[in-house]
């Protein structure tokens, strides 16, 4: 089956730095790939769609300065989190599109201090 | 508005059969996938459906209706690591996923 990556799982960094996620298709192309962000007991939040090649998609009120997103290949995405803040503090899922399901990274948790 | 509605909570015992059903609202609709969220992990795929009727696949089976805007999610032979948040999420006429807070399920042995 579609197998999707994230690295790394988690991550501790003083504020006012930035953190950059990597998101993996493994054994698929993904010309498509979505970042979400999850609050605890909330639902995800989709922050931008990312297609290969061009611009990230962002949703209204991520902003996109802050949250920089790379989809450099058909196989990579990654999402960096600049001058990042105790706020920011969640847990970040990828996903890449396969056909019609979208398949999730394992996630990344993010604290900052 | 586009909008997800299920339970918030259920509870069931080990062995046992559970429904989790779901009503939404789209902006049009591309089929209603169910995922299942263990508490500090991703989400992992269940099920698909686009058209109506019963999708079964091992224990677990997923129902569509159409016109009523309804799906469920049927769980048999419930085991303790069923435990988990289940999420209804319809896909738009944009091919945008709809997500909803989900429905936490609690397996009592």
């Amino acid at each position: 089956g579609a197998v999707v990556s994230q690295h790394p799982s988690w991550v501790i960094c003083k504020s006012g730095t930035s953190v950059k996620i990597e998101c993996r298709s493994l054994d698929f192309q993904a010309t498509t790939m979505f970042w979400y962000r999850q609050f605890p007991k909330q639902s995800l939040m989709l922050m931008a769609t990312s297609n290969e090649g061009s611009k990230a998609t962002y949703e209204q009120g991520v902003e996109k300065d802050k949250f920089l997103i790379n989809h450099a290949s058909l196989t990579l995405s990654t999402l960096t989190v600049t001058s990042a803040h105790p706020e920011d503090s969640s847990f970040y899922i990828c996903s890449a599109r396969f056909d019609y399901e979208q398949y999730f990274g394992p996630g990344t948790r993010l604290t900052v201090t | 508005g586009q909008n997800i509605d299920q339970p918030t909570e259920m509870t069931a015992t080990e062995g046992a059969i559970v429904q989790i059903n779901c009503t939404y609202q789209t902006s049009g609709f591309n089929g209603l996938f169910w995922y299942q969220q263990h508490a500090g992990e991703a989400p992992t795929f269940l099920s698909y459906n686009v058209l109506d009727g019963l999708e079964e696949k091992g224990r677990f089976s997923s129902f569509l209706s159409r016109s009523k805007g309804y799906s469920y999610l049927l769980l048999k032979e419930l085991q303790m690591k069923d435990s988990a948040s289940y999420l209804c999420v319809p896909m738009d006429s944009n091919y945008q996923l709809i997500w909803g807070a989900g429905t936490k399920l609690i397996i009592k042995p």
